[in-house]
């Protein structure tokens, strides 16, 4: 069966300082994968979307880059965070029904 | 206009009653269909699929009205355990990689 993982659960970084957040998924071949924002009391924002290694899409320019050096891994970055990077960050896969399955979250607070 | 939208709530209900939320979409080219659970503070969960002819899932109803562009949930006695965010998704099929998601509608079942 099929399981994503994403870490840190839990993130609190200073204004400036660099972000890298990874997701690994596991149990299955060149899965798309998504990376998404949530702010408090807010929907969820689509930030980048992978169909496979190397290739990105970007949907929301922005402090964010991200990149997928390998099938089941995908990775969140930023050189310099900003205040607005706040949030709930949130890795998922799509399954074969085209529904997404979440990891569980990194709450990153920018202080 | 928004891709999904959806009415943010909040809906507070007495336990037992019968709640219903709409998610509408612009894309008549639309194909898939799903409602998704987020408790606070975590992860977004699949609940159920939304079929052309409408689905059931114990006390859940889902149905699809493509004519209208809308989906809509519905809870039968609800419980307290109802209480949560629910985001319909909609996925444009074929080709497209995109999964997005509503904003969400709160629900707070009051005992």
């Amino acid at each position: 069966s099929q399981t994503i993982h994403q870490w840190p659960a839990t993130l609190v970084q200073p204004v400036g300082s660099p972000l890298s957040l990874e997701c690994t998924v596991e149990g299955t071949s060149n899965p798309n994968l998504y990376w998404y924002r949530q702010a408090a009391g807010r929907g969820l924002q689509l930030l980048f979307y992978s169909v496979g290694i190397g290739q990105i899409s970007s949907e929301v320019p922005q402090n964010l880059s991200a990149s997928r050096p390998q099938d089941r891994q995908f990775i969140l970055s930023s050189k310099k965070l900003l205040l607005s990077d706040s949030g709930f960050y949130l890795c998922a896969y799509r399954g074969v029904g085209a529904e997404a399955f979440f990891g569980q979250g990194t709450r990153l607070t920018v202080v | 206009r928004k891709e999904v939208e959806q009415d943010p709530g909040p809906f507070n209900v007495p336990e037992g009653a019968t709640v219903a939320f709409n998610c509408t979409y612009s894309n008549s080219a639309s194909q898939s269909f799903f409602w998704y659970r987020q408790d606070c503070r975590k992860e977004p969960k699949l609940l159920m699929s939304v079929y052309s002819s409408g689905n059931e899932d114990g006390r859940f109803t889902a149905q699809l009205n493509r004519a209208s562009q809308y989906i809509s949930l519905l809870i039968r006695d609800s419980k307290l355990s109802d209480s949560a965010t629910y985001l319909c998704v909609v996925n444009r099929g074929g080709g497209y990689q995109k999964v997005t998601f509503g904003t969400g509608t709160k629900l707070q079942v009051i005992p």
